[in-house]
């Protein structure tokens, strides 16, 4: 079972806003910034927002991050088909000394 | 831009040690950062193993932490995994990883970008 927990599935029609929320505690979300990765099917993790806020280059502004105490969220507006994927949260953890991952959030554009 | 390549068999036997290594390019390990290995079983999610210093400094996932060893070998610019005693639950697609930097000014922190491999699929059986 994750220390992360992120709901195991989301969906949206093309064009909607979505969330997708990644919960956590003290020792991790609550101190540490949070990493939001992208996995579509047979590929490596992409990773979609660092620093909790941050996109990488080439990564479009459709997607955001944002937290508030020990829950972080990723927003997705304007939804494209493409979007389907699974979503990872990920953070570091002070008491464990290591990096904690959410379970996944299965994302489908109906 | 820092490229990583993960080698190693891709099949163990059950009680065997599976071994990994990963080629770093575009940067050197001598300059800084943590180098980790993640993993993702078949169907499931990802699940970090360990993380090294180039000096070796190590952390390690304590539900793994018996069975694994990390090491870097900075004059091949390469780090490594080792888990010993290996069964099926072990079998996924293995990630190394340069782990985002966290830096501080003041009380507001933030952290770098983070880079993976590709990854290797390690299947265990006989």
């Amino acid at each position: 079972q994750s220390v992360l927990t992120q709901p195991p599935s989301a969906s949206g029609t093309p064009g909607q806003r979505v969330t997708i929320s990644c919960s956590g505690s003290s020792s991790n979300i609550g101190s540490e910034t949070v990493n939001w990765y992208q996995q579509l099917p047979g590929t490596a993790p992409k990773l979609l927002i660092y620093s909790t806020y941050q996109r990488p280059s080439g990564v479009p502004d459709r997607f955001s991050g944002s937290k508030s105490g020990t829950s972080a969220s990723l927003a997705i507006s304007g939804l494209q088909s493409e979007d389907e994927a699974d979503y990872y949260c990920a953070a570091w953890d002070d008491s464990l000394k290591g990096w904690l991952f959410g379970g996944g959030t299965k994302l489908t554009v109906l | 831009q820092v490229q990583l390549q993960e080698s190693g068999p891709g099949l163990a036997k059950p009680a065997e040690t599976l071994s990994l290594t990963c080629t770093v390019s575009g940067y050197s390990i001598n300059r800084g950062y943590y180098w980790g290995w993640i993993r993702q079983p078949p169907g499931k999610g990802l699940e970090w193993i360990a993380s090294i210093f180039h000096s070796g400094s190590t952390y390690y996932n304590p539900s793994l932490k018996s069975r694994v060893t990390i090491s870097v070998n900075t004059s091949k610019n390469q780090f490594s995994l080792k888990l010993s005693s290996v069964t099926a639950a072990d079998t996924a697609v293995y990630y190394c990883t340069r782990e985002g930097v966290k830096y501080c000014t003041g009380s507001i922190c933030s952290r770098d970008e983070d880079y993976w491999g590709q990854g290797t699929l390690v299947t265990v059986s006989s």
